[in-house]
């Protein structure tokens, strides 16, 4: 079974610029997230969607940070325009479901530097 | 307050220990709890998850859980230097998962 997919694997950019990654769940996960993991810290949850609707984004900043999930497969997740704190690895994951037994796997993500 | 607080590390024990990961949580909606691993430069993986009290056993990882106290736990017995890794403790609340900052564990061989 194919895992989650990502890409770009690494991203330099300045800071001001856009940037966008993409994310493709395991086949038949209703469920995707994006989180942002900082040097040091755990991830943390940004976005969640349940097939192509919007579960949660209380943690996403709405000013800079979108992200789409259409036909409930794939998704973006944009960042204009980025700042330096922007610097992360942002994972991306899926799981079958949202219940609460439900295991959420992680794609390798991808390491953007804001310069 | 962080939701999900673990035990500060760097820990490092010498191969064959038990090593002892710890984990309190704040909010008492949360109804599971994972267990990650993450190599350094790598993505989490999943070692175990526990949802009632009391320990829950996979080969050489044993979790604890202890809801009264909001307290999670992760043994890891007969250590080996594959071991080294950062351990990630998470809840999940209203399918919203929250980890903490993660304890590096180092096994000497």
């Amino acid at each position: 079974e194919a895992g989650v997919a990502q890409s770009p694997r690494y991203k330099i950019i300045e800071k001001r610029q856009s940037v966008a990654f993409w994310c493709n769940p395991i086949s038949g996960h209703a469920t995707l997230y994006w989180y942002q993991q900082i040097l040091g810290q755990g991830p943390k949850l940004l976005i969640q969607f349940q097939n192509n609707g919007v579960v949660d984004d209380s943690q996403l900043p709405k000013d800079r940070f979108s992200a789409e999930r259409l036909k409930g497969v794939d998704s973006t997740l944009k960042i204009q325009p980025a700042k330096l704190e922007d610097s992360a690895v942002y994972l991306c994951a899926s799981s079958f479901t949202q219940g609460f037994r439900e295991t959420q796997y992680f794609g390798p993500g991808t390491r953007l530097l804001v310069l | 307050q962080k939701e999900v607080e673990q035990n500060s590390g760097p820990l490092s024990v010498p191969e064959g220990a038990i090593a002892s990961l710890n984990c309190t949580y704040s909010d008492r909606g949360s109804q599971s709890f994972f267990w990650y691993r993450q190599y350094s430069g790598k993505s989490p993986e999943l070692i175990m998850f526990i949802y009632s009290n009391g320990d829950k056993e996979d080969g050489r990882f044993t979790a604890q859980l202890n809801k009264a106290s909001q307290y999670v736990s992760l043994l890891i017995r007969d250590s080996q230097p594959s071991d080294s890794a950062t351990y990630l403790c998470a809840g999940l609340n209203d399918y919203k998962l929250s980890f903490g900052a993660g304890t590096t564990v180092t096994v000497r061989a």
